[in-house]
């Protein structure tokens, strides 16, 4: 079965602290894993996807298969990373494909 | 480019009513996905649609629920005779396809609100 968990629903840190956003998936395929990010009042954005192994506004993603865990990493968090985070997995079947979604993690910096 | 819009943002329904939501894509992008996310949960899909086809809707309820994407036209999702559990935000998201397969534009969202 194709599942994304995201075990923190909250995590606060302070300003200029690393954070590590939490995401672990399970599928039997080759997988494809994205971080979107709402900020308040803002409509969903992707932050980055791990084929791209990029950098986005500070923020890296590693895709760790043996661990099955693709965890968002900054190093030092700023107050305006305060949002809500998804982790994202895009799976395959026989129809098609589609993206699966983690509960979502609400990170806030505190000053 | 005024992005993927929604409407209405909000609206409001007794139950047995029909909702009817609205999906207008970014300019040129020719896929539609539409996402659930109920209170305290992550968006969970629910079909993906590309003009006049459904390509996946396995994440639809088997009833009540339809979706369409017509050659002119916004995409809509079409709840009858609404229930409260339906009350939830459902999002629209849009690509340009196999030109870039892995991105999605996300709209607003509608949130349903079912007394």
């Amino acid at each position: 079965a194709q599942r994304v968990t995201q075990p923190e629903k909250l995590l606060s840190v302070f300003k200029g602290a690393p954070v590590e956003l939490k995401c672990n998936y399970s599928y039997s395929g080759s997988p494809e894993l994205f971080w979107y990010v709402q900020y308040s009042r803002q409509r969903l954005q992707l932050l980055l996807r791990h084929i791209s192994r990029e950098s986005i506004k500070g923020f890296t993603a590693d895709l760790n298969k043996g661990e099955t865990s693709f965890h968002l990493k900054k190093p030092f968090a700023q107050e305006e990373d305060s949002a809500m985070y998804y982790c994202a997995l895009k799976a395959r079947d026989n129809y098609g494909q589609n993206f699966v979604f983690g509960p979502g993690t609400r990170l806030s910096v505190l000053p | 480019n005024a992005g993927v819009m929604q409407n209405p943002r909000h609206l409001v329904r007794r139950r047995g009513q029909e909702a009817r939501l609205r999906c207008s894509p970014m300019k040129g992008h020719s896929h539609v996905y539409w996402y659930r996310q109920l209170p305290e949960e992550g968006l969970k899909f629910m079909v993906y649609l590309q003009k006049e086809n459904i390509i996946d809707e396995s994440g639809m309820p088997k009833e009540r629920f339809s979706a369409e994407f017509p050659k002119e036209g916004p995409s809509i999702l079409r709840i009858q005779q609404v229930v409260r559990g339906d009350s939830a935000a459902y999002f629209c998201a849009s690509s340009p396809g196999l030109a870039a397969p892995d991105t999605q534009y996300f709209g607003p969202g509608t949130r349903l609100t079912v007394l």
